[in-house]
């Protein structure tokens, strides 16, 4: 079992829908959660990082973790063309110095 | 603000051709390093990575090793490429728990 798991899709959908993204993980001791974005042919970029349970948002971005279900979501309201990229969730341990990373979701917004 | 560079950006070698890729960070000190490849449509595979300067830690046995000559430089090298080394070679920093920085990307196939 791989320690974060996500769909890779892909994923698509039309211009100003709210598009959910989620990924699971195996460790109860994962800390921090992060979301990146990724164009292709780009390197991932940082789009949120929360640490421990609850919301975090950022504009027309929402991350959500629940340590409960060891669920975390990425929620992105009126979701534009420009969107559409590779979504990547990722987690640490307290104090480590690696992420774990989701194998991504590839997400088309539908103009 | 901190700033990374990678190059080359594009590079197609032909097997058992020696490989350097460097990588250099600018406006922060001491940063964590890190080299990943990423395989088409394939998730991160973490390669490398260095807590300072002359330390490094491999993730996976292979063709390929990593120095950091410099606080804010990490090289990846090979001494002779192989197919299977094609891919996406991405290096990254951090300076904590937090999330990681990537740099643009070096895109890298052996003929």
């Amino acid at each position: 079992q791989k320690e974060v798991e996500q769909d890779p899709g892909p994923l698509s959908v039309p211009e100003g829908a709210i598009v959910s993204l989620n990924c699971t993980y195996s460790n109860s001791a994962f800390q921090y959660f992060m979301w990146y974005r990724q164009y292709s042919r780009k390197g991932p970029e940082l789009l949120m990082y929360t640490y421990s349970s609850g919301n975090k948002e950022d504009g027309r971005f929402t991350a959500q973790v629940d340590k409960s279900s060891k669920y975390i979501s990425l929620f992105i309201r009126d979701s534009q063309p420009s969107d559409s990229a590779t979504y990547l969730c990722a987690t640490s341990l307290q104090g480590a110095q690696k992420l774990v990373f989701g194998q991504g979701t590839r997400l088309t917004i539908n103009p | 603000s901190q700033t990374i560079h990678q190059w080359p950006a594009t590079l197609v070698q032909p097997v058992g051709s020696p490989l350097s890729l460097e990588c250099t960070v600018e406006g922060t000190s001491n940063p964590n390093l890190y080299w990943y490849r990423q395989a088409a449509g394939r998730g991160l595979q973490l390669l490398f990575y260095s807590v300072g300067i002359g330390q490094i830690s491999s993730e996976v046995p292979q063709n390929l090793s990593a120095s950091r000559p410099q606080d804010r430089q990490f090289i990846l090298s090979s001494k002779k490429l192989l197919l299977s080394d094609s891919g996406f070679y991405l290096c990254a920093w951090s300076t904590g728990p937090t999330g990681q920085y990537f740099g643009p990307g070096t895109r890298l196939t052996v003929t």
